[in-house]
């Protein structure tokens, strides 16, 4: 079990530019997550995939945002034109079937900070 | 909409000092309850689930439990290294869980 992968650990870039994020679920998981954390708060979901279909958008993730799984495989998060609000820690997640009583193994997240 | 409050927001013991933490939760169905640690710059590592009142679930000096509006998650003469965020999440529709804001723990000698 070699864990979720998230890569990069730390993005800087400047307002306006866009940016991409990867995550490597654990292999056997067909579920995959995206959460949002911001200091002092707990994680905030953004978005869900089953294998290569995105079944589920928070009405947090703005046009900006996209995601994508394809194969359902890895997952990249992209956000264009990059605010001061988007800085935060995002996580990625996996779970293998069984519905929602299954737990869900978190990456060490990818930190973003917007100049 | 599911909602998690946790608390207290941080906790101050010395070592061996036990206490428990408590997330008080709102859900329109319990699916589970998920009890997660985590360290500073890392993500959440998954402690326990727990699915019905009255369950229980213990792993070294933690102690999770559940009522049908609460958990508490009790720390039994507590380590250094035993420091960290705990965090508790519901699971809604489409599995996304629902996080409480945590409580930071602090264990000095």
């Amino acid at each position: 079990d070699t864990g979720v992968s998230q890569d990069p650990r730390h993005k800087i870039t400047k307002r306006g530019q866009n940016v991409t994020f990867r995550c490597d679920p654990i292999s056997e998981h067909n579920r995959l997550y995206w959460y949002r954390q911001t200091l002092g708060q707990g994680p905030e979901f953004l978005t869900y995939f089953q294998n290569e279909a995105q079944l589920e958008k928070s009405r947090l993730l703005s046009d900006r945002f996209s995601a994508e799984r394809p194969k359902g495989s890895f997952s990249t998060l992209e956000i264009q034109r990059t605010e001061q609000g988007d800085s935060a820690m995002y996580l990625c997640a996996s779970s293998p079937k069984g519905g929602g009583n299954q737990p869900q193994h978190f990456g060490d997240g990818t930190r973003l900070s917007i100049l | 909409e599911d909602q998690v409050t946790q608390s207290p927001e941080a906790l101050r013991l010395q070592e061996g000092e036990s206490s428990s933490l408590n997330c008080s939760y709102t859900v329109s169905g319990l699916r589970g309850l998920f009890w997660y640690r985590q360290d500073p710059g890392k993500g959440p590592e998954f402690l326990f689930t727990l699915y019905s009142a009255g369950e229980e679930k213990e792993k070294e000096r933690l102690k999770a439990t559940l009522t049908k509006k609460e958990s508490f998650l009790h720390i039994t003469a507590p380590k250094p290294e035993d420091s960290a965020t705990y965090l508790c999440a519901v699971p809604g529709a489409a599995s996304k869980l629902t996080f409480g804001t945590g409580t930071r723990l602090q264990v000095t000698l």
